[in-house]
């Protein structure tokens, strides 16, 4: 998974409650994407970032979510206050510019958290 | 804004028999694009990608993939399918921005 580590793997929370998952890749020029993937949706697109910036957040379900990556090392996000309807897996996931100029590699995941809101 | 179709949802085969799942995607200017592959629990893996050059990829495991720039299609295919291909397949697309963005899913079933 080329260095994309996420945590908690396992998450479970009671409604109401705040969740923070985490993402830390391996820190350089890197795009960073947060997915949600359940049965009724699939993998979707929350939000990605480059180089700590947030490009696009349109995917992002609601205002109790949210996302920040304070440096190249470490990403989160945010669920306040959570819902059982967020009950998913949360994938992290980097991808790098590859030399020349050209578009990206591909992205390279990590293990998810499985989140349960009760 | 870009977007990925897969037509398949549910595939079911019997060992053996070929595969072909579609996938068409929805962005007009370069694109490269890839097949990831589920297995129960786990997160996603590389099959294949295609950036440029050759428009029939190979990947591994025996699976392939062709671009047809004018079909807007990258479908995967494997001449002969296993038990142990059971999974989720996802096609994706990396477009604008760098914006990389994955279809709905197909979940095979291959019966031993």
């Amino acid at each position: 998974d080329a260095g994309v580590i996420q945590s908690p793997r396992h998450e479970v929370t009671e409604m109401g409650q705040e969740v923070t998952l985490r993402c830390k890749p391996i820190s350089g020029h890197d795009y960073l994407f947060w997915y949600r993937q359940t049965m009724m949706r699939g993998l979707e697109l929350l939000i990605y970032f480059n180089n700590n910036v947030p490009i696009d957040d349109s995917g992002m379900p609601e205002d109790r979510f949210s996302a920040k990556m304070p440096n190249a090392s470490f990403s989160t996000l945010k669920i306040q206050p959570s819902e059982p309807r967020d009950s998913a897996v949360y994938f992290c996931a980097r991808s790098f510019p590859r030399g020349g100029g050209g578009m990206n590699t591909e992205a390279f995941f990590g293990q998810g958290t499985r989140l349960t809101v009760v | 804004a870009q977007s990925v179709s897969q037509h398949n949802h549910h595939v079911i085969l019997s060992e053996a028999a070929s595969l072909e799942l579609g996938c068409n995607y929805s962005y007009g200017g370069t694109v490269n694009l890839f097949w990831y592959v589920q297995y129960p629990g786990q997160h996603l893996q590389l099959l294949l990608k295609y950036f440029s050059g050759d428009p029939l990829v190979k990947g591994i495991k025996g699976f392939e993939a062709e671009f047809i720039k004018s079909k807007f299609s990258f479908n995967l295919r494997k001449p002969s399918v296993q038990w142990s291909d059971t999974a989720e397949y996802f096609c994706a697309v990396n477009g604008e921005g760098n914006m990389l963005t994955f279809g709905g899913g197909t979940r095979l079933m291959v019966k031993p």
